[in-house]
């Protein structure tokens, strides 16, 4: 199956700091990459569509400033949280479409804010 | 807004018993996928139904998809500690390419 890279899995950070996440596809191309937020024992919510090449769609309460994303390559999409704090501590997942209905999700990265 | 409806949300049965999880929805989706997702993991595609009224089998797990694509449901039949686990659904809209994830299930299965 596809495989999808995310990096780092785990970092922990003082609170204003910016902390940068990266999606890769490792064997695919993908036009449209998914970030997501998980928060203990809660489902997945939809934080932004990224589409290379072109301004990500962010879902209505994520602040764009904040969370800011850049598609550069059909390989690459990267997840900035500016200014970090607290409450900004999660698990932050990254999904690659490969064609329509499929999404293949990396192994989330689990951010810690202090 | 389409939303997802996942039941149970918690389930603790012994092994070899048998369980099913639902996801209800009153919208339409053009198609519904199951995930896995373990403690610190991504979710895991298990299955995705496209049409209504497909039926789909994955070893002891069945997976059904609703005649009007609303609903579906994910049997386990005898199950095993190896499957506890966060099991969610997830659909995709219809004409939209990004997925609607329900609350999820945490399956615990005691040996």
């Amino acid at each position: 199956g596809a495989v999808v890279s995310q990096h780092p899995s785990r970092v922990i950070c003082k609170s204003g700091t910016s902390v940068k996440i990266e999606c890769r596809s490792l064997d695919f191309q993908a036009t449209t990459m998914f970030w997501y937020r998980q928060f203990p024992k809660q489902s997945l919510m939809l934080m932004a569509t990224s589409n290379e090449g072109s301004k990500a769609t962010y879902e209505q309460g994520v602040e764009k400033d904040k969370f800011l994303i850049n598609h550069a390559s059909l390989t690459l999409s990267t997840l900035t949280v500016t200014s970090a704090h607290p409450e900004d501590s999660s698990f932050y997942i990254c999904s690659a479409s490969i064609s329509k209905n499929i999404q293949y999700f990396g192994a989330g990265t689990r951010l810690s804010v202090l | 807004t389409q939303l997802l409806e996942q039941s149970p949300q918690f389930l603790s049965i012994q092994e070899g018993e048998n369980l099913t999880v639902y996801c209800n929805s009153s919208s339409v989706f053009s198609s519904l996928q199951w995930y896995r997702q373990e403690p610190g993991e991504g979710p895991v595609l298990l299955v995705t139904v496209v049409t209504g009224g497909e039926v789909k089998k994955l070893k002891r797990l069945t997976f059904q998809f609703g005649d009007a694509r609303k609903d579906s449901s994910l049997h386990i039949t005898a199950a095993q500690p190896g499957d506890t686990g966060l099991y969610l659904c997830a659909g995709e809209g219809q004409g939209a390419q990004k997925l609607v994830f329900g609350q999820g299930t945490r399956l615990t299965i005691n040996p």
